[in-house]
């Protein structure tokens, strides 16, 4: 597609639930990235994935959030027994290699909210 | 530890006044910059990078962005603002956190109001 696209664009979910969120990056990117921003803040790294791998998961808060891209292009970011204070702006964003020295291209993001 | 400072929550400038937005960053090795900007329900949009090369770096929507190394600094400006420029700033720094991986590490951003 033309842009890197997020599905869906806003979510509500019960705390304790489980959630999955969308991600299809510009075709021919090898990079994708998630970002969480909470608000008043700037976006903060999650996860990287290099084609299928993820290249750095360092980013995860803890171990109810996972993220898979199977086949190389499209990505979910799963999300468990989700808590209030998961509520965040979810973006994703693909670059064509990875930062060496092309910029990443952003979604418009995911807006969850745990009520 | 990598990071990035934008020292100011809000900047106001009157349409046709130049703009800075300031930046100010922290890195190990040679800081590769990146401006975004972000309209209301919008996602990020790229508007310049400094990676190598001439101080100045020209960037989308007549933005410019100048990089001082001394200072540690990458202010974000604009000869004559419109209102139409008004959003919210971030400024980002790329962090290698190894084997060739790269990720953002991104300032709080600023709020530009233009006013008419």
């Amino acid at each position: 597609g033309a842009g890197v696209s997020q599905t869906p664009s806003n979510k509500v979910t019960e705390k304790g639930k489980y959630v999955e969120l969308r991600c299809d990056p510009i075709s021919g990117h090898t990079a994708l990235y998630w970002y969480r921003q909470s608000l008043g803040q700037g976006p903060e790294f999650l996860i990287y994935f290099q084609g299928t791998g993820a290249a750095d998961d360092s980013g995860l808060p803890n171990d109810r959030f996972f993220a898979v891209r199977p086949e190389g292009s499209v990505s979910t970011l799963k999300i468990q027994r989700t808590e209030r204070g998961d509520s965040a702006v979810y973006l994703c964003a693909s670059s064509l290699r990875g930062l060496g020295n092309t910029e990443a291209f952003f979604g418009q993001g995911t807006r969850l909210t745990v009520v | 530890a990598q990071s990035v400072a934008q020292p100011e929550d809000q900047v106001n400038v009157a349409e046709g006044n130049p703009l800075t937005v300031k930046c100010t960053y922290s890195v190990s090795g040679n800081p590769y910059l990146f401006w975004y900007v972000q309209y209301p329900n919008r996602g990020l949009q790229f508007l310049l990078k400094y990676i190598t090369g001439d101080n100045l770096v020209k960037g989308s929507y007549g933005f410019e962005a100048e990089f001082n190394k001394s200072q540690t600094s990458f202010h974000l400006k604009k000869p004559s603002a419109l209102v139409s420029d008004s959003a919210l700033y971030f400024c980002a720094a790329r962090h290698d956190s190894g084997a060739g991986s790269y990720q953002l590490t991104f300032g709080k951003g600023t709020k530009l109001s233009v006013i008419p």
